[in-house]
């Protein structure tokens, strides 16, 4: 069974400029996640699709990030401007429902200059 | 709120030898679910092993145990026989299971493992 996957790997941006990343969650996982980690700190979400909605966006800083899920499989997640904070390394999981276990990603490591 | 303590930034094991990693937990919810994911230096963060609040028994799977202590608010993981393929970040993390949650799960700041040859 195929994992989740992550496009890309590694991303160098300037600050104000804008990038986006993708994930494709394992088959038949109708819940999909993106966290954010930051250097030496553990993840922390930011979003969370059931299907298409979303359930979850409370800590997403909306003036600069937006994230959807079309057909309820792959998701993007963009940042427009980004800021030197936003370095981090951005993780995609899935599972099969909320409750169920959660399936990470090799993850995005975005530095911003 | 939820919140999660590790409270080792590094242990170190001999190669063989079992370690045990600390993880504390508050939360005012009944129900919730306790799990531990292994980091290694790729970034992929791997699902070791989870504990629900009303499991009477400690979870095992394999080389990994959890040793639940709910009235402690504890669920250390023990890793036996450790081998060097251990050497990797754990976190510890949380998500209640009720009411208005949607299984978010709330982690820790990860404890780093070395092991030894």
């Amino acid at each position: 069974e195929a994992g989740v996957a992550q496009s890309p790997r590694y991303k160098i941006i300037e600050k104000r400029q804008s990038v986006a990343f993708w994930c494709n969650p394992i088959s038949g996982h109708a819940t999909l996640y993106w966290y954010q980690q930051i250097l030496g700190q553990g993840p922390k979400l930011l979003i969370q699709f059931q299907n298409n909605g979303v359930v979850d966006d409370s800590q997403l800083p909306k003036d600069r990030f937006s994230a959807e899920r079309l057909k309820g499989v792959d998701s993007t997640l963009k940042i427009q401007p980004a800021k030197l904070e936003d370095s981090a390394v951005y993780l995609c999981a899935s599972s099969l429902a909320p409750f169920g276990v959660q399936f990470f990603g090799p993850g995005t490591r975005l530095t911003v200059l | 709120a939820q919140k999660i303590t590790q409270t080792q930034p590094g242990m170190f094991v001999q190669e063989k030898e079992a370690v045990t990693l600390d993880c504390t937990y508050d939360t005012s919810d009944q129900s919730y679910g306790l799990f531990w994911y292994k980091q290694p230096s790729s970034g992929e963060m791997i699902f070791l092993i989870y504990q629900g609040s009303y499991d009477e028994q400690n979870a095992t799977e394999g080389r990994y145990s959890l040793n639940f202590q709910k009235a402690r608010k504890s669920a250390n993981l023990v890793i036996s026989a450790s081998q060097l393929g251990d050497s990797a970040m754990y976190f510890c993390a949380m998500r209640a299971e009720g009411g208005t949650s949607y299984g978010k799960l709330t982690f820790g700041q990860g404890t780093i493992l070395t092991v030894h040859p």
